[in-house]
């Protein structure tokens, strides 16, 4: 199976921030990686797929980046609405998929 | 408007089973693979299950395989999960998805507003 290990587990910015969340897979999985936003209380949103293609209607200040097994999600000035938990998910094994273990965003 | 609709959970014993339901709305449900993900309290998200478009292939994690059945009736825009022989370990909010598949990739684009399954004694 493979891993998928999210770093940081948590981080702390401020409004206008750039921050970058890493993900990395156990073995190659070309770019078969998604990236999904959930706030508190709510369903995961779709922000990335295809590990850099931004999903119609997300902000484009979000970016993905990444192949093989190193994989990044940006977001250039981060909002107080960005106050949420970020997975990445590989694809490449379908129809099985794993996520990473996320990330909790706080707003300093 | 895209819909999903999730029902059907709630508080079951250990080795009970439960329907979930999910129905879906605002999109054309026929042509699009679907699945279930759960989360456990203050847990992370879990690939539980996933369906064809036409429900011909069914797909299940380690974690389930011989437990969980999924389902869709195309006629009703409506996808399942039955569960049985329940474990507390299965306790999660299960949500369901609609699955895309492009060129370069597969996603999970929209999801419903899950359903709490907890399994106690």
């Amino acid at each position: 199976d493979i891993q998928m290990t999210q770093s940081p587990s948590s981080l702390s910015a401020s409004v206008g921030d750039r921050i970058t969340i890493s993900c990395r897979a156990s073995q190659s999985i070309s770019t078969y990686l998604n990236w999904y936003q959930q706030k508190p209380g709510e369903a995961p949103k779709v922000l990335i797929y295809a590990a850099s293609v931004l999903q119609s209607g997300v902000p484009s200040r979000f970016s993905g980046s990444g192949s093989g097994t190193e994989f990044t999600l940006t977001i250039s000035s981060l909002q107080p609405e960005d106050f949420a938990t970020y997975y990445c998910q590989q694809s490449d094994t379908t129809p099985q998929v794993t996520f990473g273990g996320g990330t909790r965003v706080e707003i300093k | 408007e895209v819909q999903l609709v999730a029902s059907g959970g709630g508080l079951v014993q250990p080795g009970g089973s439960l329907r979930l339901s999910c129905a879906a709305s605002g999109f054309t449900f026929n042509n699009y693979a679907m699945t279930w993900v759960r989360q456990a309290p203050t847990k992370g998200l879990e690939w539980v299950s996933g369906i064809s478009s036409g429900g011909g292939g069914r797909f299940y994690a380690d974690s389930v395989k011989g437990r969980f059945t999924i389902s869709r009736d195309n006629s009703k825009n409506t996808v399942y999960l039955q569960m049985d022989r329940l474990r507390a370990e299965d306790t999660a909010v299960y949500y369901c998805a609609n699955d895309v598949t492009v060129a370069n990739g597969r996603y999970f684009q929209y999801w419903g507003q899950g359903s709490l399954v907890s399994v106690s004694s």
